[in-house]
């Protein structure tokens, strides 16, 4: 059974930093693209990053470009994401997800981790 | 970017009514559409990838069509587990971006 359960959410000041992790099983981590997704309160979903099987290559949403860190240890079954100069804006629930093969669906999802920004 | 706009935003049914949820892209994206239902505190779960493919597991009600610019989520007889916001969902290019979603509530 697949399975992503993320963890490193909390309270953080404006310009703070935080990092999430999500770690998977149940399948093979390394032969997958992974993604993170959040949700504003009472918003709708936000794509956030992407990083391919191997980890050389990613892709982040343009407003957390140079603050945001997508990145994946294979040995470790986990994805992390690296979060600096954190802003109110960045409040939500973050969302592990797999990459299906099917051209960038998100096949499973994590049960999400809440990130609150605020002073 | 591409924007993704869903409409209606909100519609109310009841069990056994067809339903259908339309999505709009600014620009084409081929057949690069997935649709997602989120429960209120859950995640969101997978429907229709590729436009109109039904994920393993997910009942026959739930069809998905449409290409380039235009697609539609059809529920052909709603069921009571089905009241759920609904989002389709871009992957033809960086960003992946989400439409705004449609909540379907019961009538």
């Amino acid at each position: 059974e697949v399975q992503l359960v993320e963890s490193g959410g909390g309270l953080v000041q404006p310009g703070g930093s935080l990092r999430l992790s999500c770690a998977a099983s149940g399948f093979t981590f390394s032969n997958y693209w992974m993604s993170w997704v959040r949700q504003a309160p009472g918003k709708g979903l936000e794509w956030v990053a992407n990083i391919i099987e191997g980890g050389s290559h990613k892709f982040h949403l343009d407003a957390v470009e140079g603050r945001f860190t997508i990145s994946r240890d294979n040995a470790k079954n986990s994805l992390s994401l690296q979060m600096n100069s954190l802003r109110a804006e960045d409040t939500g629930v973050y969302y592990c997800a797999r990459v299906g093969k099917h051209g960038y669906d998100l096949d499973y999802w994590g049960q999400g981790t809440l990130v609150t920004v605020s002073s | 970017d591409i924007q993704m706009t869903q409409s209606p935003s909100s519609l109310s049914a009841s069990v056994g009514d067809r339903v259908t949820i339309s999505c709009r892209a600014s620009q084409t994206i081929s057949s690069h559409l997935n649709w997602y239902q989120q429960k209120p505190g859950k995640a969101p779960n997978l429907l229709i990838y590729a436009a109109s493919t039904l994920q393993s597991g997910v009942p026959s009600r739930f069809s998905g069509s449409g290409s380039g610019t235009d697609f539609t989520l059809s529920i052909s007889s709603l069921q009571p587990e089905d009241f759920a916001t609904y989002y389709c969902q871009q992957t033809s290019s960086f960003p992946q971006t989400f439409g705004q979603g449609t909540k379907v509530e019961m009538k």
